[in-house]
Protein backbone atom coordinates (compact mmCIF):
# COMPACT_ATOMS: atom_id res chain seq x y z
CA UNK A 1 0.00 0.00 0.00
CA UNK A 2 0.55 3.62 -0.19
CA UNK A 3 1.46 3.97 3.67
CA UNK A 4 1.87 1.92 6.66
CA UNK A 5 -1.66 0.49 7.15
CA UNK A 6 -3.13 0.24 10.82
CA UNK A 7 -5.73 -2.02 12.03
CA UNK A 8 -8.01 -1.10 14.07
CA UNK A 9 -7.92 2.50 14.50
CA UNK A 10 -9.81 2.32 17.99
CA UNK A 11 -10.34 -0.44 20.09
CA UNK A 12 -12.67 -1.07 23.55
CA UNK A 13 -12.12 -3.73 25.35
CA UNK A 14 -13.03 -5.07 28.72
CA UNK A 15 -10.07 -6.10 31.18
CA UNK A 16 -9.06 -9.73 30.91
CA UNK A 17 -9.94 -9.83 27.69
CA UNK A 18 -7.49 -10.53 24.88
CA UNK A 19 -6.78 -7.95 21.85
CA UNK A 20 -5.24 -8.12 18.25
CA UNK A 21 -3.78 -4.97 16.60
CA UNK A 22 -1.99 -5.80 12.98
CA UNK A 23 -0.18 -4.10 10.91
CA UNK A 24 0.22 -3.84 7.27
CA UNK A 25 3.96 -2.16 6.58
CA UNK A 26 4.56 -0.21 3.22
CA UNK A 27 5.14 -2.87 0.47
CA UNK A 28 9.01 -4.39 0.58
CA UNK A 29 9.99 -2.62 3.43
CA UNK A 30 12.09 -5.33 5.59
CA UNK A 31 12.19 -3.70 8.85
CA UNK A 32 9.02 -3.41 11.06
CA UNK A 33 8.55 -1.41 14.72
CA UNK A 34 6.33 -1.30 17.01
CA UNK A 35 5.67 1.50 19.56
CA UNK A 36 3.47 2.34 21.68
CA UNK A 37 2.59 5.66 23.42
CA UNK A 38 0.54 6.60 26.58
CA UNK A 39 -0.87 9.76 27.16
CA UNK A 40 0.98 12.54 27.15
CA UNK A 41 3.77 10.34 27.20
CA UNK A 42 7.28 9.84 24.68
CA UNK A 43 7.44 6.52 22.81
CA UNK A 44 7.69 2.82 24.16
CA UNK A 45 9.97 0.72 21.64
CA UNK A 46 8.36 -2.72 22.05
CA UNK A 47 9.33 -4.97 19.20
CA UNK A 48 11.41 -4.98 15.82
CA UNK A 49 11.59 -7.78 12.84
CA UNK A 50 14.15 -7.04 10.26
CA UNK A 51 13.47 -9.46 7.29
CA UNK A 52 14.05 -13.37 8.56
CA UNK A 53 15.97 -12.75 11.53
CA UNK A 54 14.72 -13.43 14.95
CA UNK A 55 12.54 -10.00 16.12
CA UNK A 56 14.38 -7.88 18.76
CA UNK A 57 11.91 -8.36 22.00
CA UNK A 58 13.49 -6.44 24.54
CA UNK A 59 10.88 -3.79 24.74
CA UNK A 60 7.65 -6.53 25.43
CA UNK A 61 6.58 -5.09 28.99
CA UNK A 62 5.43 -8.60 29.86
CA UNK A 63 4.72 -12.04 28.73
CA UNK A 64 0.68 -10.96 28.11
CA UNK A 65 2.28 -9.39 25.19
CA UNK A 66 3.35 -11.15 21.70
CA UNK A 67 3.63 -10.45 18.30
CA UNK A 68 4.27 -12.30 14.77
CA UNK A 69 5.30 -11.10 11.43
CA UNK A 70 3.83 -13.82 9.06
CA UNK A 71 5.52 -13.87 5.20
CA UNK A 72 7.86 -10.63 6.37
CA UNK A 73 5.20 -8.67 5.81
CA UNK A 74 1.91 -7.67 7.96
CA UNK A 75 2.51 -8.13 11.82
CA UNK A 76 -0.09 -9.01 14.81
CA UNK A 77 0.49 -8.01 18.10
CA UNK A 78 -1.56 -9.70 20.51
CA UNK A 79 -1.92 -8.50 24.36
CA UNK A 80 -3.47 -11.24 26.22
CA UNK A 81 -5.28 -10.46 29.41
CA UNK A 82 -5.51 -6.71 29.08
CA UNK A 83 -4.82 -4.57 31.73
CA UNK A 84 -6.19 -0.68 32.38
CA UNK A 85 -2.18 0.28 32.12
CA UNK A 86 -2.16 -1.14 28.31
CA UNK A 87 -4.41 1.69 27.37
CA UNK A 88 -2.65 3.48 24.94
CA UNK A 89 -1.74 4.38 21.13
CA UNK A 90 -0.15 1.25 19.68
CA UNK A 91 2.28 2.74 16.60
CA UNK A 92 3.81 0.54 14.11
CA UNK A 93 6.47 1.51 11.87
CA UNK A 94 8.96 0.23 8.65
CA UNK A 95 11.25 1.10 6.79
CA UNK A 96 13.28 -0.23 3.66
CA UNK A 97 16.11 -0.97 5.13
CA UNK A 98 17.26 -2.22 8.60
CA UNK A 99 20.81 -1.32 9.06
CA UNK A 100 22.16 2.02 8.87
CA UNK A 101 22.91 4.08 5.84
CA UNK A 102 23.05 7.45 4.09
CA UNK A 103 20.20 6.68 1.67
CA UNK A 104 16.48 5.46 1.63
CA UNK A 105 16.82 4.64 5.61
CA UNK A 106 13.63 6.95 6.37
CA UNK A 107 11.16 5.05 8.70
CA UNK A 108 7.27 5.48 8.32
CA UNK A 109 4.54 5.56 10.77
CA UNK A 110 1.07 4.45 10.66
CA UNK A 111 -1.37 5.84 12.50
CA UNK A 112 -2.10 4.03 14.86
CA UNK A 113 -4.37 1.67 17.34
CA UNK A 114 -5.69 3.55 20.07
CA UNK A 115 -6.52 1.08 22.11
CA UNK A 116 -8.77 1.49 25.73
CA UNK A 117 -9.32 -0.84 28.19
CA UNK A 118 -12.29 -0.63 30.74
CA UNK B 1 22.60 2.10 23.64
CA UNK B 2 22.23 6.11 22.25
CA UNK B 3 20.95 9.26 24.50
CA UNK B 4 18.69 11.23 22.35
CA UNK B 5 17.97 14.93 24.49
CA UNK B 6 15.27 17.27 23.11
CA UNK B 7 15.40 21.20 23.86
CA UNK B 8 13.54 22.89 24.93
CA UNK B 9 11.06 20.58 26.07
CA UNK B 10 7.95 22.96 25.95
CA UNK B 11 7.71 25.89 24.08
CA UNK B 12 4.53 28.52 22.88
CA UNK B 13 4.75 31.17 20.04
CA UNK B 14 2.92 33.21 18.52
CA UNK B 15 1.54 33.15 15.47
CA UNK B 16 4.41 33.93 13.10
CA UNK B 17 7.38 33.53 14.60
CA UNK B 18 9.99 31.46 14.42
CA UNK B 19 11.89 29.20 16.36
CA UNK B 20 14.75 26.57 16.69
CA UNK B 21 14.37 22.99 17.96
CA UNK B 22 17.74 21.21 19.35
CA UNK B 23 18.17 17.98 19.35
CA UNK B 24 21.73 16.19 20.96
CA UNK B 25 22.88 12.79 20.89
CA UNK B 26 25.50 10.65 22.60
CA UNK B 27 26.95 8.32 20.30
CA UNK B 28 28.27 9.11 16.41
CA UNK B 29 25.55 8.01 14.31
CA UNK B 30 24.81 8.29 10.46
CA UNK B 31 20.89 8.36 10.55
CA UNK B 32 18.57 10.63 12.28
CA UNK B 33 14.80 11.73 11.68
CA UNK B 34 12.32 14.74 13.34
CA UNK B 35 8.86 13.81 13.17
CA UNK B 36 6.45 15.89 13.79
CA UNK B 37 3.12 14.19 15.82
CA UNK B 38 -0.08 16.20 15.53
CA UNK B 39 -2.85 16.43 17.97
CA UNK B 40 -4.02 13.22 16.60
CA UNK B 41 -1.52 11.71 17.30
CA UNK B 42 0.38 10.56 13.94
CA UNK B 43 3.56 10.99 13.67
CA UNK B 44 4.40 12.14 10.67
CA UNK B 45 8.10 11.93 8.84
CA UNK B 46 9.71 15.55 8.72
CA UNK B 47 13.37 15.02 7.47
CA UNK B 48 15.47 12.27 7.09
CA UNK B 49 19.04 14.07 7.47
CA UNK B 50 22.12 12.40 8.88
CA UNK B 51 23.96 14.90 8.26
CA UNK B 52 23.54 18.51 6.23
CA UNK B 53 20.83 20.82 5.75
CA UNK B 54 17.79 20.48 4.40
CA UNK B 55 14.48 22.65 3.71
CA UNK B 56 11.26 22.08 3.00
CA UNK B 57 8.99 25.21 3.01
CA UNK B 58 9.25 27.13 5.90
CA UNK B 59 10.78 24.06 8.02
CA UNK B 60 14.64 23.47 7.73
CA UNK B 61 16.98 20.94 9.64
CA UNK B 62 20.50 20.90 10.04
CA UNK B 63 22.68 17.90 11.21
CA UNK B 64 26.22 18.50 12.73
CA UNK B 65 27.02 14.32 13.67
CA UNK B 66 30.53 15.13 14.52
CA UNK B 67 28.88 17.42 17.09
CA UNK B 68 26.32 15.18 18.10
CA UNK B 69 23.09 17.19 17.75
CA UNK B 70 20.88 18.63 15.27
CA UNK B 71 18.61 21.59 15.10
CA UNK B 72 14.74 21.72 13.53
CA UNK B 73 14.01 25.51 12.57
CA UNK B 74 10.41 26.53 11.85
CA UNK B 75 9.83 29.87 10.65
CA UNK B 76 6.42 31.83 10.41
CA UNK B 77 4.94 29.16 12.46
CA UNK B 78 1.63 28.61 12.05
CA UNK B 79 -1.00 26.73 14.42
CA UNK B 80 -0.95 23.77 12.24
CA UNK B 81 2.27 23.74 13.26
CA UNK B 82 1.65 22.87 16.87
CA UNK B 83 2.29 19.36 18.31
CA UNK B 84 4.96 17.60 19.59
CA UNK B 85 8.34 17.56 17.64
CA UNK B 86 10.95 14.28 17.96
CA UNK B 87 14.05 12.99 16.49
CA UNK B 88 14.84 10.00 16.60
CA UNK B 89 18.01 7.81 16.04
CA UNK B 90 18.96 4.53 14.85
CA UNK B 91 22.12 2.64 16.51
CA UNK B 92 24.16 0.04 15.20
CA UNK B 93 21.40 -2.50 16.20
CA UNK B 94 18.82 -0.75 14.72
CA UNK B 95 17.20 0.02 17.58
CA UNK B 96 15.31 3.90 16.82
CA UNK B 97 15.92 5.66 19.98
CA UNK B 98 13.42 8.65 20.24
CA UNK B 99 13.91 11.95 22.03
CA UNK B 100 11.23 13.30 24.78
CA UNK B 101 10.06 15.16 22.26
CA UNK B 102 9.31 19.25 22.56
CA UNK B 103 5.66 20.24 23.23
CA UNK B 104 5.26 23.54 20.71
CA UNK B 105 1.98 25.28 20.84
CA UNK B 106 1.28 28.03 18.37
CA UNK B 107 -1.19 30.48 19.39
CA UNK B 108 -3.22 32.91 16.77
Amino acid sequence: GAGVSQSPSNKVTEKGKDVELRCDPISGHTALYWYRQSLGQGLEFLIYFQGNSAPDKSGLPSDRFSAERTGGSVSTLTIQRTQQEDSAVYLCASSLLGGSSRTGNTIYFGEGSWLTVV
Amino acid sequence: GIQVEQSPPDLILQEGANSTLRCNFSDSVNNLQWFHQNPWGQLINLFYIPSGTKQNGRLSATTVATERYSLLYISSSQTTDSGVYFCALRDAGNMLTFGGGTRLMVKP
